[in-house]
């Protein structure tokens, strides 16, 4: 079966410190990979999504980067956190063949301080 | 473009009451939809779903039915139980991405 990992689960850091978040998926190949923010009280944000290794589209421009350097790693970054960055960060996986479904990992809750 | 918007929360209810959580999108295409729930802390997990017009998904005692006349898939339970309480997502996809509304929070009182 298919299993989607986050870590750290939660992390501090102070303001203009780089960060560095990553996801792995286990049990399938070529996924579609997804970061999303979810801010305190608010929904879901989608920051960018991958259908490969080495391509990124990203949906909101911001001081946040992502990458993926394997099939199934998905790296979210930044080089400078701003206060704004808080906020419950998740990925998400999907079967390119069967679109309609996202399946989510256990989320990183980032505090910018 | 492509949108979902969902009832404002939050929600309180008691133990057994019957829920109706509303949720609208504008689609170009022909979307599936989604609701989501994430209980505290946790990331979020799927509900039920309907991929086409008429569908009705069903889990956990939770339905939906997709109605595209009226650009609708309101969430509904019978009989809610303290353990439902959560936010719930109604999203939509048209293909590679997902578009989801706000959420709405549900808190379940015995």
């Amino acid at each position: 079966s298919q299993t989607i990992h986050q870590w750290p689960a939660t992390l501090v850091q102070p303001v203009g410190s780089p960060l560095s978040l990553e996801c792995t998926v286990e049990g399938t190949s070529n996924p579609n990979l997804y970061w999303y923010r979810q801010a305190a009280g608010r929904g879901l944000q989608l920051l960018f999504y991958s259908v490969g290794i080495g391509q990124i589209s990203s949906e909101v421009p911001q001081n946040l980067s992502a990458s993926r350097p394997q099939d199934r790693q998905f790296i979210l970054s930044s080089k400078k956190l701003l206060l704004s960055d808080s906020g419950f960060y998740l990925c998400a996986w999907g079967d390119p063949h069967k679109t309609y479904e996202q399946y989510f990992g256990p989320g990183t809750r980032l505090t910018v301080t | 473009g492509n949108s979902v918007t969902q009832m404002e929360g939050p929600v309180t209810l008691s133990e057994e009451a019957f829920l109706t959580i509303n949720c609208t999108y504008t689609a170009t295409g022909y979307p599936s939809l989604f609701w989501y729930v994430q209980y505290p802390g946790e990331g979020l997990q799927l509900l039920l779903k309907a991929t086409k017009a008429d569908d009705k998904g069903s889990n956990k005692g939770f339905e939906a039915t997709y109605r595209k006349e009226t650009t609708s898939f309101h969430l509904e339970k019978g009989s809610v139980q303290v353990s439902d309480s959560a936010v719930y997502f109604c999203a939509l996809n048209t293909g590679n991405q997902f578009y989801f509304g706000t959420g709405t929070s549900l808190t379940v009182i015995p």
